[in-house]
């Protein structure tokens, strides 16, 4: 059974530094990885698909792929303290499913 | 266009109350789902429809839990009755369907069981 963890727990990162999030999965024929984002409050948010090896760029936002090694990771450039937020990887398998790492608290200190 | 909307925000029940919560997903949108969030459990799937039919009933929450999609523009969750373990948020999302769709999440709606 597939299943997603993600590193760190928590973050702290300075206001304007960069933040890497990582997430591990365990079946090798995951195709379908997203990174949503959730505020206090607020129901999560897609932030980021990535589909293939590799990475892909989105602003300040890089996601980067490696399925040989099991590994999506989100980086986060110039880091705003509106990016404070639980950060989620969620891996789909079969047609409908999703299955949710547990999180990482990102905290950016002003 | 308008987002996923879920009423109630904010509910207060007693043990062994019925509470329904509402969810209209995107226009649309062919998939939606129920999820439930705590702390210690993360995002656990109850329900999930596909053009209106029930295609996941959640298994381990189907004795108390009973979620409808009566059109497709409207579903509702029904906890009966109640216990003080449901307190969670309980989230609606809807998509497009598909392999690579993304979910559009609601607000959620925050239940406290007393």
């Amino acid at each position: 059974q597939q299943k997603v963890q993600q590193s760190p727990e928590s973050l702290i990162v300075p206001e304007g530094g960069m933040a890497s999030l990582n997430c591990t999965f365990s079946d090798r024929n995951s195709q379908y990885f997203w990174w949503y984002r959730q505020h206090s409050g607020e129901g999560p948010k897609a932030l980021m698909s990535i589909f293939s090896n590799g990475d892909k760029k989105e602003g300040r936002f890089t996601a980067h792929l490696n399925k040989a090694s099991l590994h999506v990771s989100l980086h986060i450039k110039d880091s705003q303290p509106s990016d404070s937020a639980l950060y989620f990887c969620a891996v789909k398998v079969g047609n409908y499913q999703l299955i949710w790492g547990s999180g990482t608290k990102l905290i950016i200190k002003p | 266009d308008a987002g996923v909307t879920q009423t109630p925000r904010h509910e207060v029940a007693e043990k062994g109350q019925t509470i329904i919560l509402k969810c209209e997903p995107v226009s649309g949108h062919n998939d939606l789902f129920w999820y439930r969030q705590t702390k210690i459990q993360g995002l656990e799937l109850l329900s999930y429809f596909r053009s209106k039919s029930l295609m996941e009933d959640g298994g381990a929450f189907k004795d108390r839990f009973k979620a409808e999609m009566l059109n497709s523009s409207f579903s509702t969750l029904k906890i009966q009755p109640t216990e003080p373990k449901d307190s969670a948020v309980y989230l609606c999302a809807s998509s497009t369907g598909g392999s690579g769709n993304t979910l559009y999440f609601g607000e959620g709606s925050r239940l406290i069981v007393v």
